[in-house]
Protein backbone atom coordinates (compact mmCIF):
# COMPACT_ATOMS: atom_id res chain seq x y z
CA UNK A 1 0.00 0.00 0.00
CA UNK A 2 0.73 3.90 0.01
CA UNK A 3 1.70 5.53 2.76
CA UNK A 4 2.44 8.86 3.56
CA UNK A 5 3.58 10.18 6.92
CA UNK A 6 3.23 13.49 8.99
CA UNK A 7 3.06 14.64 12.56
CA UNK A 8 -0.24 15.77 12.99
CA UNK A 9 0.11 19.24 14.81
CA UNK A 10 2.57 21.84 15.49
CA UNK A 11 3.18 24.86 17.53
CA UNK A 12 5.63 27.54 16.72
CA UNK A 13 6.16 30.98 17.60
CA UNK A 14 6.33 34.03 15.23
CA UNK A 15 9.67 35.16 13.87
CA UNK A 16 10.66 31.36 14.60
CA UNK A 17 11.94 28.68 12.50
CA UNK A 18 9.74 25.55 12.34
CA UNK A 19 10.70 22.27 10.12
CA UNK A 20 7.75 20.15 9.29
CA UNK A 21 8.51 16.19 8.24
CA UNK A 22 6.88 13.70 6.05
CA UNK A 23 8.41 10.37 5.09
CA UNK A 24 6.89 7.84 2.73
CA UNK A 25 6.77 4.72 1.11
CA UNK A 26 5.26 4.50 -1.85
CA UNK A 27 5.21 2.05 -5.31
CA UNK A 28 6.86 4.43 -7.03
CA UNK A 29 7.85 7.81 -7.05
CA UNK A 30 7.89 10.85 -9.48
CA UNK A 31 8.23 13.59 -7.54
CA UNK A 32 7.05 15.47 -4.01
CA UNK A 33 4.49 18.16 -3.77
CA UNK A 34 4.10 20.42 -0.35
CA UNK A 35 0.68 22.44 -0.07
CA UNK A 36 -0.20 24.82 2.36
CA UNK A 37 -4.48 24.57 2.81
CA UNK A 38 -6.27 27.42 5.50
CA UNK A 39 -8.89 26.61 7.41
CA UNK A 40 -12.25 26.33 5.26
CA UNK A 41 -9.64 27.25 1.96
CA UNK A 42 -8.19 25.10 -0.77
CA UNK A 43 -4.90 23.53 -0.95
CA UNK A 44 -2.49 26.11 -2.58
CA UNK A 45 1.05 24.50 -4.15
CA UNK A 46 4.19 25.86 -2.37
CA UNK A 47 6.98 23.55 -3.72
CA UNK A 48 7.84 20.39 -5.45
CA UNK A 49 10.98 18.21 -5.23
CA UNK A 50 12.02 15.70 -7.69
CA UNK A 51 15.56 15.34 -7.19
CA UNK A 52 17.85 15.08 -3.62
CA UNK A 53 18.27 18.24 -2.37
CA UNK A 54 17.04 20.98 -0.99
CA UNK A 55 14.66 23.53 -3.42
CA UNK A 56 14.35 27.19 -1.70
CA UNK A 57 11.16 29.93 -2.38
CA UNK A 58 11.48 33.03 -0.03
CA UNK A 59 11.00 32.13 3.52
CA UNK A 60 9.54 28.66 2.12
CA UNK A 61 12.48 25.66 1.71
CA UNK A 62 11.93 21.79 0.96
CA UNK A 63 14.28 19.31 1.19
CA UNK A 64 14.38 15.58 -0.60
CA UNK A 65 16.13 12.43 -0.01
CA UNK A 66 15.04 9.64 -2.05
CA UNK A 67 16.63 6.56 -0.97
CA UNK A 68 15.24 7.88 3.10
CA UNK A 69 12.15 8.53 1.76
CA UNK A 70 11.95 11.26 3.45
CA UNK A 71 11.58 15.32 2.89
CA UNK A 72 10.71 18.55 5.17
CA UNK A 73 9.34 22.12 4.55
CA UNK A 74 11.55 24.38 6.56
CA UNK A 75 9.34 27.87 7.29
CA UNK A 76 11.21 30.69 8.08
CA UNK A 77 10.85 34.33 10.33
CA UNK A 78 7.23 32.46 10.88
CA UNK A 79 4.32 35.00 10.53
CA UNK A 80 0.80 34.79 11.79
CA UNK A 81 -0.70 34.09 8.83
CA UNK A 82 1.58 30.76 8.08
CA UNK A 83 -0.67 29.31 10.54
CA UNK A 84 -2.55 26.23 7.95
CA UNK A 85 -1.76 22.78 7.41
CA UNK A 86 0.81 21.92 5.42
CA UNK A 87 0.03 18.46 2.99
CA UNK A 88 3.08 16.17 1.89
CA UNK A 89 2.28 14.40 -1.70
CA UNK A 90 4.01 11.96 -3.21
CA UNK A 91 3.14 11.64 -7.52
CA UNK A 92 2.91 8.17 -8.77
CA UNK A 93 2.81 7.31 -12.15
CA UNK A 94 3.60 9.06 -15.61
CA UNK A 95 2.04 10.83 -18.18
CA UNK A 96 -1.45 10.91 -18.21
CA UNK A 97 -1.46 8.09 -15.17
CA UNK A 98 0.05 10.36 -12.74
CA UNK A 99 -1.84 10.83 -9.33
CA UNK A 100 -1.30 12.31 -6.51
CA UNK A 101 -1.29 10.30 -3.02
CA UNK A 102 -1.49 12.82 0.10
CA UNK A 103 -0.73 13.01 3.78
CA UNK A 104 -3.39 13.80 6.48
CA UNK A 105 -1.65 17.09 6.48
CA UNK A 106 0.19 18.63 9.56
CA UNK A 107 -1.81 21.66 11.07
CA UNK A 108 0.76 24.02 12.56
CA UNK A 109 -0.21 27.00 15.13
CA UNK A 110 1.81 30.14 14.85
CA UNK A 111 1.65 31.67 18.26
CA UNK A 112 2.37 35.39 18.94
CA UNK B 1 -10.08 36.10 -12.80
CA UNK B 2 -11.18 32.99 -10.90
CA UNK B 3 -8.52 30.63 -12.30
CA UNK B 4 -10.57 27.21 -10.91
CA UNK B 5 -13.91 27.94 -10.23
CA UNK B 6 -16.72 25.15 -8.47
CA UNK B 7 -20.62 25.60 -8.31
CA UNK B 8 -21.90 25.84 -5.19
CA UNK B 9 -19.74 26.79 -2.93
CA UNK B 10 -22.23 25.15 -0.39
CA UNK B 11 -24.49 22.50 -0.49
CA UNK B 12 -27.62 20.89 2.01
CA UNK B 13 -29.27 18.35 0.78
CA UNK B 14 -31.22 14.98 2.37
CA UNK B 15 -30.42 11.20 1.92
CA UNK B 16 -31.67 9.88 -1.57
CA UNK B 17 -31.45 12.75 -3.48
CA UNK B 18 -29.46 13.56 -6.46
CA UNK B 19 -27.09 16.01 -6.78
CA UNK B 20 -24.62 18.22 -9.48
CA UNK B 21 -21.39 20.25 -8.88
CA UNK B 22 -19.93 21.77 -11.34
CA UNK B 23 -16.17 22.60 -12.30
CA UNK B 24 -14.39 25.29 -14.69
CA UNK B 25 -10.92 25.99 -15.44
CA UNK B 26 -9.68 28.71 -17.37
CA UNK B 27 -5.94 27.91 -16.91
CA UNK B 28 -5.92 26.27 -20.33
CA UNK B 29 -5.38 22.72 -18.28
CA UNK B 30 -5.70 19.31 -20.12
CA UNK B 31 -5.89 17.31 -16.62
CA UNK B 32 -8.51 18.09 -14.13
CA UNK B 33 -9.72 15.97 -11.08
CA UNK B 34 -12.41 15.65 -8.21
CA UNK B 35 -11.05 14.84 -4.86
CA UNK B 36 -12.94 14.58 -1.75
CA UNK B 37 -11.88 15.90 1.72
CA UNK B 38 -13.53 14.13 4.72
CA UNK B 39 -13.67 15.44 8.07
CA UNK B 40 -10.59 14.24 8.92
CA UNK B 41 -9.01 16.37 6.40
CA UNK B 42 -7.93 13.35 4.28
CA UNK B 43 -7.57 14.11 0.56
CA UNK B 44 -8.41 11.55 -1.73
CA UNK B 45 -8.78 11.11 -5.71
CA UNK B 46 -11.89 10.40 -6.96
CA UNK B 47 -11.13 10.66 -10.53
CA UNK B 48 -9.30 12.42 -13.13
CA UNK B 49 -9.73 13.46 -17.11
CA UNK B 50 -7.64 14.34 -19.73
CA UNK B 51 -8.94 16.03 -22.58
CA UNK B 52 -12.36 14.69 -21.68
CA UNK B 53 -10.85 11.32 -21.19
CA UNK B 54 -11.51 9.39 -18.18
CA UNK B 55 -7.87 8.37 -16.69
CA UNK B 56 -7.95 7.75 -13.46
CA UNK B 57 -11.09 6.07 -11.13
CA UNK B 58 -10.56 5.28 -7.90
CA UNK B 59 -12.57 2.62 -5.99
CA UNK B 60 -15.66 5.33 -6.37
CA UNK B 61 -19.49 3.78 -6.08
CA UNK B 62 -20.88 4.28 -9.38
CA UNK B 63 -23.30 6.69 -7.81
CA UNK B 64 -20.57 9.14 -8.68
CA UNK B 65 -20.79 9.79 -12.33
CA UNK B 66 -17.98 12.67 -13.30
CA UNK B 67 -18.97 14.25 -17.18
CA UNK B 68 -16.59 16.42 -19.03
CA UNK B 69 -18.47 17.85 -21.85
CA UNK B 70 -15.10 20.20 -22.96
CA UNK B 71 -11.26 20.54 -21.34
CA UNK B 72 -11.89 23.38 -19.32
CA UNK B 73 -15.11 21.90 -17.41
CA UNK B 74 -15.41 18.67 -15.63
CA UNK B 75 -18.72 18.41 -13.50
CA UNK B 76 -19.64 15.51 -10.90
CA UNK B 77 -23.28 14.22 -10.42
CA UNK B 78 -24.06 12.11 -7.43
CA UNK B 79 -27.17 10.21 -7.34
CA UNK B 80 -29.05 8.41 -4.69
CA UNK B 81 -26.98 10.76 -1.65
CA UNK B 82 -26.09 9.23 1.69
CA UNK B 83 -24.65 10.43 4.84
CA UNK B 84 -21.27 9.22 4.13
CA UNK B 85 -20.81 11.14 1.08
CA UNK B 86 -20.88 14.45 3.25
CA UNK B 87 -17.42 16.14 2.94
CA UNK B 88 -15.74 18.66 0.81
CA UNK B 89 -15.07 18.23 -2.65
CA UNK B 90 -12.58 19.77 -4.48
CA UNK B 91 -12.03 20.27 -8.46
CA UNK B 92 -8.82 20.75 -9.40
CA UNK B 93 -6.68 21.02 -12.86
CA UNK B 94 -2.99 20.80 -13.84
CA UNK B 95 -0.70 20.44 -16.99
CA UNK B 96 -0.63 17.33 -18.38
CA UNK B 97 3.21 17.04 -18.60
CA UNK B 98 6.35 19.42 -17.79
CA UNK B 99 8.16 19.59 -14.20
CA UNK B 100 6.35 21.10 -12.17
CA UNK B 101 2.94 19.83 -12.46
CA UNK B 102 1.16 21.60 -9.77
CA UNK B 103 -2.60 21.41 -9.44
CA UNK B 104 -4.56 24.28 -8.97
CA UNK B 105 -7.66 23.66 -6.69
CA UNK B 106 -11.31 25.37 -6.75
CA UNK B 107 -12.63 26.78 -3.73
CA UNK B 108 -14.33 23.58 -2.65
CA UNK B 109 -17.94 22.66 -2.09
CA UNK B 110 -19.08 21.85 1.31
CA UNK B 111 -21.96 18.68 0.56
CA UNK B 112 -24.25 18.15 3.94
CA UNK B 113 -26.37 15.43 3.65
CA UNK B 114 -28.95 15.06 6.28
Amino acid sequence: GQNIDQPTEMTATEGAIVQINCTYQTSGFNGLFWYQQHAGEAPTFLSYNVLDGLEEKGRFSSFLSRSKGYSYLLLKELQMKDSASYLCAVTLGAGNNRKLIWGLGTSLAVNP
Amino acid sequence: DTAVSQTPKYLVTQMGNDKSIKCEQNLGHDTMYWYKQDSKKFLKIMFSYNNKELIINETVPNRFSPKSPDKAHLNLHINSLELGDSAVYFCASSRASGIPTEQYFGPGTRLTVT
